[in-house]
């Protein structure tokens, strides 16, 4: 079983509409979580780190559920530049490789 | 400033050659990293070098052996090269290793075509 599973979509959606992903893992030792995007032909970058409050940042929201094992990300009001692939990112406590990343979303927003 | 950096961008090469991947960072940081991207865009770890000392080394063909003259610097050397070895590979350091809330840098990635 994989640590981290995402639907590698690709989603299509329409400028405005909001969007969002799930993405589970199979550690119930994991302590941090993360969402990175990555643009075509480039590197990942940190899009926001998920807490266990969840949290928000402009249109993007981070949700963490323990209990089901899964993080989410939420987008709203989607915009052009949005068009990337989402990482889940999931880190545990357990040895030295203890940082894991899912395959990603593809999303594709749509004029 | 460029904070993740890695040499060449793009590499091109026959196969059973023997070729290297350069990376620096000037963020201070004491970890740096090799993952390996396949086509299916899969971020895989290859190794992790913490202040020079190996911490990470996943089940890795052992022609490709990194090499790490300072903890700026993380370079990668594949001997003999394959037709899977073709994939992008990007560099990355953090802060340290295991810590929480620790974010990655990445390099811009170098994709290796072997054919």
């Amino acid at each position: 079983r994989k640590e981290v599973e995402q639907d590698p979509g690709p989603f299509n959606v329409p400028e405005g509409a909001t969007v969002a992903f799930n993405c589970t893992y199979s550690n119930s030792a994991s302590q941090s979580f993360f969402w990175y995007r990555q643009d075509c032909r480039k590197e990942p970058k940190l899009l926001m780190s998920v807490y266990s409050s969840g949290n928000e940042d402009g249109r993007f929201t981070a949700q963490l559920n323990r209990a089901s094992q899964y993080i989410s990300l939420l987008i709203r009001d989607s915009k052009l530049s949005d068009s990337a692939t989402y990482l889940c990112v999931v880190r545990t406590l357990t040895g030295a490789n203890n940082l894991f990343f899912g395959t990603g979303t593809r999303l594709t927003v749509i004029p | 400033d460029t904070a993740v950096s890695q040499t060449p961008k793009y590499l091109v090469t026959q196969m059973g050659n023997d070729k290297s991947i350069k990376c620096e960072q000037n963020l201070g940081h004491d970890t740096m990293y090799w993952y390996k991207q396949d086509s299916k865009k899969f971020l895989k770890i290859m190794f992790s070098y913490n202040n020079k000392e190996l911490i990470i080394n996943e089940t890795v063909p052992n022609r490709f052996s990194p090499k790490s003259p300072d903890k700026a610097h993380l370079n990668l050397h594949i001997n003999s090269l394959e037709l899977g070895d073709s994939a992008v590979y990007f560099c990355a350091s953090s802060q340290a290793p295991g810590g929480m809330g620790e974010k990655l840098f990445f390099g811009s990635g170098t994709q290796l075509s072997v054919l």
